[in-house]
């Protein structure tokens, strides 16, 4: 089975741009998850969605981001607009579904951002 | 609200010899823990979990005991190698809270 596909892998770009971040969860699992990860800050959780609706954005840093899930398929990050300081890795993962807080939640490979 | 503290790295240690990283938690309830890996370059990996306290989680010659009347989750191998190299989230989740609370993380290197 394919685990949680993150796309671009990499992303450089400059301040003042609109930065987007795709994530396919594993199918069948109806929770996804959007971390942040900084050497400053470690992880930090930015939103999470079950069955598609956003359930918790109280890790979003500010107005400049936004997440949505179109469909149980499909999750988007986006970053308008980006700033330096937003440089980090970005992981999305997925988990089983709600109310299912001892399963595991499987991770991304992550999107390395840089804002120059 | 829920935290995790892990002991400060980074930690390098002799191939062979005995890990352990500490991990303590604050919650309220019955919280389930975990034991992420994340290796250069990659995602969090799940290592191991424990769901109910006494319970030992273990993977790869890794093992945790959930300890409740410490409030600890500490990982430990017996004998490490240059593959376990990597950095060691702890981590929680609680009842009514499904977000996964993460420890500052450990790195570990192993030396030949």
């Amino acid at each position: 089975d394919a685990g949680v596909i993150q796309s671009p892998r990499h992303e450089v770009t400059e301040m003042g741009q609109e930065v987007t971040l795709r994530c396919k969860p594993i199918s069948g699992h109806n929770s996804l998850f959007w971390y942040r990860q900084t050497m400053m800050r470690g992880l930090e959780l930015l939103i999470y969605f079950n069955n598609n609706v956003p359930i918790d954005d109280s890790g979003m840093p500010e107005d400049r981001f936004s997440a949505k899930m179109p469909n149980a398929s499909f999750s988007t990050l986006k970053i308008q607009p980006s700033e330096p300081r937003d440089s980090a890795v970005y992981f999305c993962a997925s988990r089983t579904g709600p109310g299912a807080s001892t399963d595991t939640q499987y991770f991304g490979p992550g999107t390395r951002l840089t804002v120059l | 609200g829920d935290s995790v503290t892990q002991m400060e790295g980074p930690v390098t240690l002799s191939e062979e010899a005995f890990l352990t990283i500490n991990c303590t938690y604050t919650a309220t309830g019955y919280p389930s823990l975990f034991w992420y890996v994340q290796y250069p370059g990659e995602g969090l990996q799940l290592l191991l979990k424990a769901t109910k306290a006494d319970d030992k989680g273990s993977n790869k010659g890794f093992e945790a005991t959930y300890r409740k009347e410490t409030t600890s989750f500490h990982l430990e191998k017996g004998s490490v190698q240059v593959s376990d190299s990597a950095v060691y989230f702890c981590a929680l989740t609680n009842f009514g809270n499904e977000k996964l609370t993460f420890g500052t993380g450990t790195r570990l290197t192993i030396i030949p």
